[in-house]
């Protein structure tokens, strides 16, 4: 079983849609709960952290962790076309010297 | 942006050849990272470092080799170029309250 799964999508909405991403986890030890935004021929980008169980607002994205599922979720309201990028889920073990372990990235499409 | 900068941004060269890629930060950030991206794979981990000369193996290191002389420098090094080695590479580095890394614009290598 891998420690991270993450659909790959391609995920297409139309714009002003609700979209849902999601992760699972296996290990119960990471602590820190990351989703990163990329754009085409650009370098991740931090987008939101979470450090425990419940929901974190930033403007229109929420994030979401449930550690008893291990299942994270990313959700953006109103989604917008400047919106279509790669999401990519990652988490954090601490004492794994401060080594990240990634999702594979889901690809999302906002059509006008 | 953490003040990462890559070098170069595109290379293209040949099988057998020796390649050198550079990541260059600006902000004493002790930790730094540096990743291949490819299609199904996602980000991976080729080797990290933890501080002057302190360096350790990430899950693909087979095939390269880094060396960090100072805190702003970070070299990747392809000893003999293959072709499994075209890729996009990413540094990275740590920044913030928590663990979270900051990526640079990357390096588009074509191995030939």
């Amino acid at each position: 079983q891998k420690e991270v799964e993450q659909d790959p999508g391609p995920l297409s909405v139309p714009e002003g849609a609700i979209v849902s991403l999601n992760c699972t986890y296996s290990n119960s030890a990471f602590q820190y709960f990351m989703w990163y935004r990329q754009y085409s021929r650009k370098g991740p980008e931090l987008l939101m952290y979470t450090y425990s169980s419940g929901n974190k607002e930033d403007g229109r994205f929420t994030a979401q962790v449930d550690k008893s599922s291990k299942y994270i979720s990313l959700f953006i309201r109103d989604s917008q076309p400047s919106d279509s990028a790669t999401y990519l889920c990652a988490f954090e073990n601490a004492g794994n010297n401060r080594k990240l372990i990634w999702g594979l990235g889901t690809s999302l499409a906002v059509n006008p | 942006d953490a003040g990462i900068t890559q070098s170069p941004r595109h290379k293209v060269t040949e099988t057998g050849t020796p390649v050198t890629l550079r990541c260059h930060q600006t902000e004493n950030h002790r930790y730094m990272y540096w990743y291949r991206q490819d299609p199904g794979h996602g980000l991976r981990l080729i080797h990290y470092s933890y501080g002057v000369k302190d360096t350790d193996k990430g899950e693909v290191s087979d095939g390269y080799s880094v060396s960090r002389s100072k805190t702003e420098d970070f070299l990747l090094t392809l000893e003999s170029a293959t072709s499994s080695q075209t890729s996009v590479y990413f540094c990275a580095t740590i920044a913030g309250e928590v663990d979270t890394q900051y990526f640079g614009p990357g390096t588009r290598l074509t191995v030939l």
